[in-house]
């Protein structure tokens, strides 16, 4: 098993691009989420999902979205980058029945 | 609304004493409490979780109590060593399956 697999592990975007943060886990897990971490700060969450076809937001949504349409992929899409969004951006996943999360290794986002 | 905080914000110890790491958090209904352990430039790493049914769980060197009355959740390291060095953070995971993490707190163990 790979994990939680994050894409790119580091990304500069200009004020105003759009991109999509890749998350993928081998493990068939149902629930995933999307945290941001800035600096010195705890995790936040953007957007979570139940399962495949299912999503909802978190704590910080404004500026992501996010869709499900299989069970292992969970994408977060920037649509029009603000240096605020400047962080580290995590994936998690686990199963049904499990309470911990599984993270990846992190996104490092920087918005110039 | 939701959260989850932190008494200390940082906590120095000599290796070989033992760790408590507190944690506040507001939400009476979540049902699981987890504590987690990040290395600087990794993700979080889960280290043990609690049911809210449950009042003190034990893991290897690790212990966590959940007192529902004060709404207080401690993380218990016995024996500290130099790679507990770390931040540590709770997490509650409210009704409907969202997990809100605290600030954190950074544990640094001196040799």
């Amino acid at each position: 098993n790979a994990g939680v697999t994050q894409t790119p592990k580091f990304q500069v975007l200009k004020t105003g691009q759009s991109m999509t943060l890749q998350c993928a886990q081998d493990m068939n897990h149902e629930y995933m989420s999307w945290y941001r971490q800035d600096p010195g700060m705890g995790l936040r969450l953007i957007h979570y999902s139940v399962g495949a076809g299912i999503t909802d937001q978190g704590e910080v949504p404004n500026g992501y979205n996010v869709s499900r349409s299989t069970t292992e992929d969970f994408p977060l899409r920037l649509l029009s980058a603000a240096p605020s969004q400047t962080s580290v951006y995590f994936c998690a996943s686990r199963p049904q029945g499990g309470s911990g999360y599984t993270f990846g290794s992190g996104t490092r986002l920087t918005v110039v | 609304g939701e959260s989850v905080g932190l008494h200390l914000p940082t906590l120095s110890v000599q290796e070989g004493d033992n760790s408590i790491i507190n944690c506040a958090y507001s939400n009476s209904a979540s049902d699981y409490f987890i504590w987690y352990k990040q290395e600087s430039g990794k993700g979080p790493q889960f280290i043990i979780d609690i049911r809210s049914n449950m009042d003190k769980r034990q893991g290897q060197r690790v212990t966590v109590l959940l007192n529902k009355t004060v709404k207080h959740l401690s993380l218990q390291i016995a024996a500290t060593q130099p790679g507990d060095s770390a931040v540590y953070f709770c997490a509650e995971r409210t009704p409907g399956g969202k997990l809100i993490f605290g600030q954190g707190t950074e544990l640094s163990v001196k040799p």
